[in-house]
């Protein structure tokens, strides 16, 4: 199984600021790699695929990159409206498919 | 709208059975491999199963395997997991999510239904 290892657990960050989460995963994914979003009490919600790409509708302040095993993700100005949790999830082999343990970012 | 709807969920004894339901809409069902992600109390998301388009090929995590069964029925729009001997560790949110890539990117969610694996 590959396991992604996501780093920092929780953070916290002013408006305005930027904010890096990592990813690491077990073996090499190329960019088979997405970044989710998951508000309290809402279903997540997928905001980057194969690594960098950004889902339609999703605001340019979020990003992502990496390729391999280490990953990326970067919310520029950081807006009230993105407190939540984070995570990754492979996706180049399964079973399983896999999550990273997730990041909660909250406003300082 | 791409809308997809859990349902079946609720408290269960261990060792008993239940069947999760998602029925979809706004979308072409059988276009698209169907997946189970569920999420217990307080924790992170786990990948449960995916079903292809048409039902012939399904995977599982070995959390669940030999005990629950993804299916499908395509003239129903519906997906389905049918999940047995049922453990205290089950106890989660379970949502339905559409996977528009062979297989493993999660475009739309369901709300979720909670199973409670308690005696």
């Amino acid at each position: 199984d590959i396991q992604m290892t996501q780093s920092p657990s929780s953070l916290s960050a002013s408006v305005g600021d930027r904010v890096t989460i990592t990813c690491q995963a077990s073996q090499a994914i190329s960019n088979y790699l997405n970044w989710y979003q998951q508000k309290p009490g809402q279903a997540p919600n997928l905001l980057i695929y194969g690594a960098s790409n950004l889902e339609t509708g999703v605001p340019s302040r979020f990003s992502g990159s990496g390729s391999g095993t280490d990953f990326t993700f970067t919310i520029n100005s950081l807006q009230p409206e993105d407190i939540a949790t984070y995570y990754c999830q492979q996706y180049a082999n399964l079973p399983p498919l896999t999550f990273g343990g997730g990041t909660k970012v909250e406003i300082k | 709208q791409v809308q997809l709807v859990e349902s079946g969920g609720g408290v269960v004894q261990p060792g008993r059975s239940l069947r999760l339901s998602c029925a979809v809409s706004g979308f072409t069902f059988d276009n698209y491999g169907m997946d189970w992600v569920r999420q217990a109390p307080g924790k992170g998301l786990e990948w449960v199963a995916v079903i292809s388009y048409d039902g012939s090929n399904k995977y599982y995590a070995d959390s669940v395997k030999g005990r629950f069964t993804i299916s499908r029925d395509n003239s129903k729009n519906t997906l389905y997991l049918q999940m047995n001997s049922l453990r205290v560790e089950d106890t989660a949110v379970y949502y339905c999510a559409r996977d528009r890539y062979n297989y493993g990117q999660f475009d739309y969610w369901g709300q979720g239904t909670l199973v409670t694996v308690s005696s």
